[in-house]
C-alpha cells in the first residue's frame, strides 16, 4: 500500500520569498504523483502532476516540483510566492496499477505581507 | 462552469438520518470517486468506480454507506444511518487521463448533531 508524507505542517513565508513544500512517499510499486491546492472554503484543485517522462513538472502559475525516485521525494518549490498562494497544499501518489488516491496530511501554506 | 457538481454544498442532520449526497460529472467519463475530509485531517478514499460498479472501496466505506449512479448522469453518495463521526467535507472526483488524473467537485459538507 502506499503512503505519503509531508513533512510540515504549516509553513508561514514573506511574499516574493522562495518556498519549498516537501512530501514523500512510499510504495512498492511504480506511482503517479500530484500536488493539489485547497484556498479556504474551496474544493480541491490539481496543482501540477508527474505521471511520465520529464521529472521536472510545472504549474501555470509559477510552481515546480521534481520527482526524485531515488529519495522517493516529490518536493513542491515556487521561486517567489504571492498573497494569493496562502492555501492549503496536498501531496498524493496514485499506484500506476490502482484507483485509489493517497494523499498526504496537507501544508498550509501562509503568505505574509 | 464547474467540471463537477456536487449538491448540497452543506446539510445538517440528526444522528440516525439517511443522507444522499449528488454528484454531476458534466462531462461523459467511466471513473468516479468519493472521497472525505474530516475537519483538520487528511483527504481519504472512499470509493472508486468503474463502469456502473463499485472497482474499490476503503475500510471506511462499510455497510452504511452506498454508491450508485442511477440516471447515467448523477453519481450519488448514500450514507443510511449518519453519526457523529460521518461529519466532514465529502468530495466527489471523475477520472480523466484513463482514470490517472482526478477532478474535484467544491464539496459537500455534512454536519451531524
Amino acid at each position: 500500500a502506499q503512503s505519503v508524507t509531508q513533512l510540515d505542517s504549516q509553513v508561514p513565508v514573506f511574499e516574493e520569498a522562495p518556498v519549498e513544500l516537501r512530501c514523500n512517499y512510499s510504495s512498492s510499486v511504480s506511482v503517479y504523483l500530484f500536488w493539489y491546492v485547497q484556498y479556504p472554503n474551496q474544493g480541491l484543485q490539481l496543482l501540477l502532476k508527474y505521471l511520465s517522462g520529464s521529472t521536472l513538472v510545472e504549474s501555470i502559475n509559477g510552481f515546480e516540483a521534481e520527482f526524485n525516485k531515488s529519495q522517493t521525494s516529490f518536493h513542491l518549490r515556487k521561486p517567489s510566492v504571492h498573497i494569493s498562494d496562502t492555501a492549503e497544499y496536498f501531496c498524493a501518489v496514485k499506484e500506476t496499477s490502482g484507483s485509489r488516491l493517497t494523499f498526504g496530511e496537507g501544508t498550509q501554506l501562509t503568505v505574509n505581507p | 462552469e464547474p467540471e463537477v457538481t456536487q449538491t448540497p454544498s452543506h446539510q445538517v442532520t440528526q444522528m440516525g438520518q439517511e443522507v444522499i449526497l449528488r454528484c454531476v460529472p458534466i462531462s461523459n467519463h467511466l471513473y468516479f470517486y468519493w472521497y472525505r475530509q474530516i475537519l483538520g485531517q487528511k483527504v481519504e478514499f472512499l470509493v472508486s468506480f468503474y463502469n456502473n460498479e463499485i472497482s474499490e472501496k476503503s475500510e471506511i466505506f462499510d455497510d452504511q454507506f452506498s454508491v450508485e449512479r442511477p440516471d447515467g448522469s448523477n453519481f450519488t453518495l448514500k450514507i443510511r444511518s449518519t453519526k457523529l463521526e460521518d461529519s466532514a467535507m465529502y468530495f466527489c472526483a471523475r477520472g480523466t487521463a484513463g482514470a490517472n488524473v482526478l477532478t474535484f467537485g467544491a464539496g459537500s459538507r455534512l454536519t451531524v448533531l
